[in-house]
């Protein structure tokens, strides 16, 4: 089944604790994505990568990393949290079309956390 | 940068029902699309317009973008229970897979 699947689902931890929220893709897909959506403010792009090797920033990327030296996977890593990192994130992934354009994004479930 | 405003904010419509969701951008809409989230859960992709004047159904659901590519709404015909969840539009804001989403209209219906 064509999937993509984060790991984990919920997280509690404390101000300043590292930890990595994991992303795979089995569709073979070049581009992958990370969001956090939060009341009010709706889904918000963190970081992307067109492939590996090749990762941006998205509108919000403070506070965040991530790294992609495998084509199915796309770690998200928090180095340091804080309680304003607190939301639900998303992992989504996607073909790469040439020329600006855009194709059909492939989310995750969601990864809730909370940072205290 | 480019916004996009969803209305309603909520719904509450009885099953059987129809309704509305507009989607509003403060720029030209080059692309649109539509996601429905079930709560907790992940976005599923409902469709894609980017033509003025288009239109796309599936299922009980329609999509427009009105001719100056400024607009789309979404329209539930004989809401039921399933089509309950969060609406997000999406607008391409240029470049690879660059896009931007509303803030999403959360719906509820009423058996």
């Amino acid at each position: 089944e064509a999937q993509v699947t984060q790991n984990p689902r919920y997280l509690i931890t404390v101000t300043g604790k590292k930890l990595t929220v994991t992303c795979s893709q089995n569709m073979n897909h070049e581009y992958m994505s990370w969001y956090r959506q939060d009341p009010g403010l709706g889904l918000r792009q963190i970081y992307y990568s067109m492939n590996v090797e090749v990762t941006d920033k998205g509108d919000v990327p403070e506070g965040y990393k991530v790294s992609r030296k495998e084509k199915r996977n796309f770690p998200l890593i928090l180095e340091s949290p804080s309680p304003n990192q607190t939301s639900l994130y998303f992992c989504a992934s996607s073909l790469l079309l040439a020329g600006p354009s855009y194709n059909e994004q492939f989310f995750g479930p969601g990864t809730r956390l909370t940072v205290l | 940068s480019q916004e996009l405003e969803q209305s309603p904010q909520s719904l509450i419509v009885q099953e059987g029902k129809n309704l509305t969701i507009n989607c509003t951008s403060s720029k030209t809409l080059y692309g649109l699309y539509w996601y429905k989230q079930k709560y907790g859960e992940g976005l599923i992709f409902l469709m894609m317009l980017q033509k003025g004047g288009e239109e796309k159904s599936h299922e009980k659901i329609t999509a427009k973008l009105d001719e100056k590519k400024q607009q789309s709404s979404l329209h539930i015909t004989a809401s039921q229970p399933s089509h309950a969840g969060i609406y997000l539009c999406g607008a391409d804001s240029g470049g690879y897979q660059k896009v931007t989403f509303g803030t999403g209209t959360k719906l509820q219906v009423i058996p």
